[in-house]
């Protein structure tokens, strides 16, 4: 099994600029999380998906940041426009039936905006 | 009050020694923990995970529950300087047919010295 994967792994913008951050799941797990993680803040859940469908994205810090899962294989997040105050490691993480409590990490991306 | 606190650490034990990591946690609903393990520059990676009250075992590590206290340890015996990492308390605030969305404490510096 691949692990979920992450791309870019490192992603260097200017503020202003678009960024896109891709995920890809492990084949059959329902659930798919998006995580942001700063020294400051910790580990933070922005926005979770079951069965490709949003489930609660209360964590998404504002308009600029969005998600999607068009299918059970791949989900992006979109921060457009970027600042410096997003510059952070992003994770995905999938999680198996049943609830999804047992969440796998992705290697992240790292994200600078500068 | 956070709802998923630890001690930032760092705590410091001789290799060889128990690693005694705690966390608690505000909803008294809770229903399940989660203990991950992140070495820097890596993605939290899952360790154990306890639902019922009392201990549970897997190899050097004990996960402890008491809801009624509503706190969860990690006991690391036998020590290594391998183990030295940040350790993460999670846990899920709407278990069941909610899904798995996780709340995460900033987590536990451990250093193991030789």
């Amino acid at each position: 099994d691949a692990g979920v994967i992450q791309s870019p792994r490192h992603e260097v913008t200017e503020m202003g600029q678009e960024v896109t951050l891709r995920c890809k799941p492990i084949s059959g797990h329902d659930y798919l999380f998006w995580y942001r993680q700063t020294m400051m803040r910790g580990l933070e859940l922005l926005i979770y998906f079951n069965n490709n469908v949003p489930i609660d994205d209360s964590g998404m810090p504002e308009d600029r940041f969005s998600a999607k899962m068009p299918n059970a294989s791949f989900s992006t997040l979109k921060i457009q426009p970027s600042e410096p105050r997003d510059s952070a490691v992003y994770f995905c993480a999938s999680g198996e039936r049943g609830g999804g409590d047992t969440q796998y990490f992705g290697p992240g991306t790292r994200l600078t905006v500068l | 009050q956070k709802e998923v606190e630890q001690n930032s650490g760092p705590l410091s034990v001789p290799e060889g020694a128990i690693a005694s990591l705690n966390c608690t946690y505000s909803d008294r609903g809770s229903q399940s923990f989660f203990w991950y393990r992140q070495y820097s520059g890596k993605s939290p990676e899952l360790i154990m995970f306890i639902y019922s009250n009392g201990d549970k075992e897997d190899g050097r590590f004990t996960a402890q529950l008491n809801k009624a206290s509503q706190y969860v340890s990690l006991l690391i015996r036998d020590s290594q300087p391998s183990d030295s990492a940040t350790y993460l308390c999670a846990v899920n605030l709407r278990p069941g047919n909610q899904g798995g969305k996780l709340i995460f404490g900033q987590g536990t510096e451990l250093s193991v010295k030789p």
